[in-house]
């Protein structure tokens, strides 16, 4: 199975700020990864898909990149609502696997 | 507008079964893949179980459930179906059902979830 590993688990930021999330795969899983927010009492988001893709409707301040296995989401000037639990997921091969998720909190 | 309803949630013994269903308006089921996802209290996202749209359907499941649940669709009812059987104090989760994409299997539209309680 693919293991992905989420980092920082938990990110103290301020409106405004620039953020990264960074998540990195134990193996090649080509462009093959999504980004999703959750809000807790909402049901989760797509926001990112293969990589740097963005979602219809969702605001061009967030962005995705990647640099062999390792895989970034950034978020420019980091707004009230995207205080919310980030997941990063490798959609490359059957187990789907999440990684561990990142709290973005004020 | 695209809606996925889960129902069948509920607070059931260690041992016991449930069938989570997951309605879909709006939706083709037979074209896209589909399948569920959980959250334990307190823990991250797991995935769970996914039925592909290729012709008949593959039917995918995570190792911890693997033997015990069930991933079943009736596109004449555009639903999604879990069978879950001898339940484990550690299935205690919010169930969402989930619709891929247009991409390649990204989890682009979500359900409200259902809430399963495993007793002991």
């Amino acid at each position: 199975d693919i293991q992905m590993t989420q980092s920082p688990s938990t990110l103290s930021a301020s409106v405004g700020d620039r953020v990264t999330i960074t998540c990195r795969a134990s193996q090649s899983i080509s462009n093959l990864l999504a980004w999703y927010q959750h809000r807790p009492g909402r049901a989760p988001k797509l926001l990112i898909y293969k990589t740097s893709s963005l979602r219809s409707g969702v605001p061009s301040r967030f962005s995705g990149s990647a640099s062999g296995t390792e895989f970034i989401l950034t978020i420019n000037s980091l707004q009230p609502d995207d205080f919310a639990t980030y997941y990063c997921q490798q959609v490359y091969s059957y187990p789907l696997t999440f990684g561990g998720g990142t709290k973005v909190e004020i | 507008e695209l809606e996925l309803l889960e129902s069948g949630g509920d607070l059931v013994q260690s041992g016991g079964s449930l069938r989570l269903s997951c309605a879909g308006s709006g939706v083709i089921f037979r074209i896209y893949g589909m399948g569920w996802v959980r959250q334990a209290p307190g823990k991250g996202l797991e995935w769970v179980s996914s039925f592909t749209s290729t012709a008949g359907g593959t039917t995918y499941y995570s190792a911890s459930v693997k033997g015990r649940f069930v991933i079943s669709r009736d596109t004449s009812k555009n639903t999604l179906y879990l069978q879950i059987n001898n339940l484990r104090v550690e299935d205690t989760a919010m169930y969402y059902c989930v619709r891929y994409g247009e991409g390649y299997r990204e989890l682009a539209y979500w359900g409200q979830g259902t809430q399963v309680t495993v007793s002991s």
